[in-house]
């Protein structure tokens, strides 16, 4: 069964910080891993897909790297915000279709 | 542009009904899927679907159902409703073999008293 842990499970830093969120799983069989963001009361907003394929994906201040083998995925933000407040979710994807596991979360908290 | 769909978006139950919670998404994706989210968790998967007419179990299937009988709708219905599936639903869809980033409805709240 697969399983999915973020760590930390929450964190706060003073706006301008780079940060690192960090996801690991247990069965490397999957088709991807997702980063999404949920704000208080929201659904989930993708941020990034990595195929199990690739490495890494980039938006903006946003960087995701993927380590199938050892079964890691890290969520980079730089020059983080205000606006980037929320929770952090990550899920895989499992190749046995259709199946996403996720991890509970990291709330992050940029203060001003 | 509507993507991913849920109604309602928040309903009250008593303990003993029955309901169905409504699930539509206008992207011709093959996967879909419902998941549950509960205070300081993440998604726990209920039921998914790979496809119109085939539906399985995902992690905490009990006391819910689910069909597909079009590529676009995939309902979930609560049998007799308990006070601990008090919850926030979330419906998913996906393309086939994890090609695209999954999309979410904006989710049910549930209240069972």
């Amino acid at each position: 069964k697969q399983e999915v842990t973020q760590i930390p499970a929450a964190l706060s830093v003073p706006e301008g910080e780079n940060l690192v969120l960090n996801c690991s799983f247990t069965d490397s069989a999957i088709y991807n891993l997702q980063w999404f963001r949920q704000d208080p009361g929201k659904g989930l907003t993708s941020l990034l897909l990595i195929q199990s394929s690739q490495r890494e994906q980039t938006s903006g201040r946003l960087n995701a790297s993927l380590d199938k083998s050892s079964g890691r995925s890290t969520l980079y933000i730089a020059a983080s915000q205000p606006g980037d407040s929320a929770t952090y979710l990550c899920a895989v994807e499992d190749t046995n279709a259709g199946k996403s596991t996720f991890g509970d979360g990291t709330t992050l908290t940029v203060k001003p | 542009n509507a993507g991913v769909t849920q109604t309602p978006k928040f309903q009250v139950l008593k303990t003993g009904q029955s309901m169905t919670l409504q699930c539509a998404q206008d992207m011709n994706h093959e996967y879909m899927s419902w998941y549950r989210q509960d205070p300081g968790m993440g998604l726990r998967l209920i039921h998914y679907s790979v496809g119109a007419g085939i539906t399985d179990q995902g992690e905490v299937p009990n006391g819910y159902n689910v069909s597909r009988s079009t590529t676009e709708d995939f309902p979930l219905r609560l049998l007799s409703a308990a006070p601990s599936q008090t919850s926030v639903y979330f419906c998913a869809s996906s393309s086939q073999g994890g090609r695209t980033e999954a999309f979410f409805g904006q989710g049910t709240r549930l209240t069972v008293v």
